[in-house]
């Protein structure tokens, strides 16, 4: 199956900085999508992006599918933004297996 | 979380009990999922559904169970619980426009 490997795993930052997440994928997909886990456990959908370019406010997020990466920018970084951040990704196929990376983990500190 | 939610929010399991955990969704999709994730860990499909009357298994799915008798209920169930059950367990939804996916927001399941 496919394998989803995140980088860097752990990552401090100061607020105020910003950050680029990476995530690589070992074959083609239709599908990835990047997501916050924040503290209390909670999913948070950020992106839903298997080619091009998205911004929404201080994030944004871009795949290159050709070259089996994605990223993900983080400008001006708020402790809210905390957290565990996925990659997901899914080949093509009826139900749409979607396979995690192990995430990488983000602190903001004040 | 997309109209997905989960019941309960914490349970704590003997080892050897059973129980459902509850998924369900206001929004009529056909797609349903059920993952589990381990401590710092991305998740794992355990089973999924893509319709009333029909399920399948994902990677992970011995010691589970699942049925779809209509849209809107995919409930998970344990019947042997083991420590190796110890999780926290998302339900989620395929989304109308396409690939992405909606989660719920989560299970904690202590199993001892």
């Amino acid at each position: 199956g496919i394998q989803v490997e995140q980088s860097p795993p752990d990552l401090i930052l100061q607020e105020g900085a910003n950050s680029t997440l990476r995530c690589n994928f070992s074959d083609s997909v239709n599908n990835l999508q990047w997501f916050h886990q924040n503290p209390w456990g909670q999913l948070i959908n950020l992106f839903y992006i298997p080619s091009g370019t998205k911004q929404n406010g201080r994030l944004s997020a871009t795949t290159v599918a050709t070259e089996r990466y994605s990223l993900l920018y983080i400008s001006s970084s708020q402790t809210t933004d905390s957290g565990v951040y996925f990659c997901a990704v899914g080949s093509s196929g009826g139900y749409q297996k979607v396979t995690f990376g192990i995430g990488t983990k983000l602190q903001v500190i004040p | 979380n997309a109209g997905v939610t989960q019941t309960p929010k914490f349970r704590i399991l003997k080892i050897g009990q059973s129980m459902t955990l509850q998924c369900t969704q206001d929004m009529n999709h056909n797609y349903m999922y059920w993952y589990r994730q381990d401590p710092g860990m991305g998740l794992k499909l355990i089973y999924y559904s893509v319709g009333a009357g029909i399920t399948d298994k994902g990677e992970v799915p011995n010691g589970y169970n699942v049925s779809r008798s209509t849209t809107e209920d995919f409930p998970l169930r344990l019947e042997l619980a083991a420590p190796s059950q110890t999780s926290v367990y998302f339900c989620a939804i395929r989304g109308p426009l396409g690939n992405e996916q909606f989660f719920g927001p989560g299970t904690r399941l202590t199993v001892l």
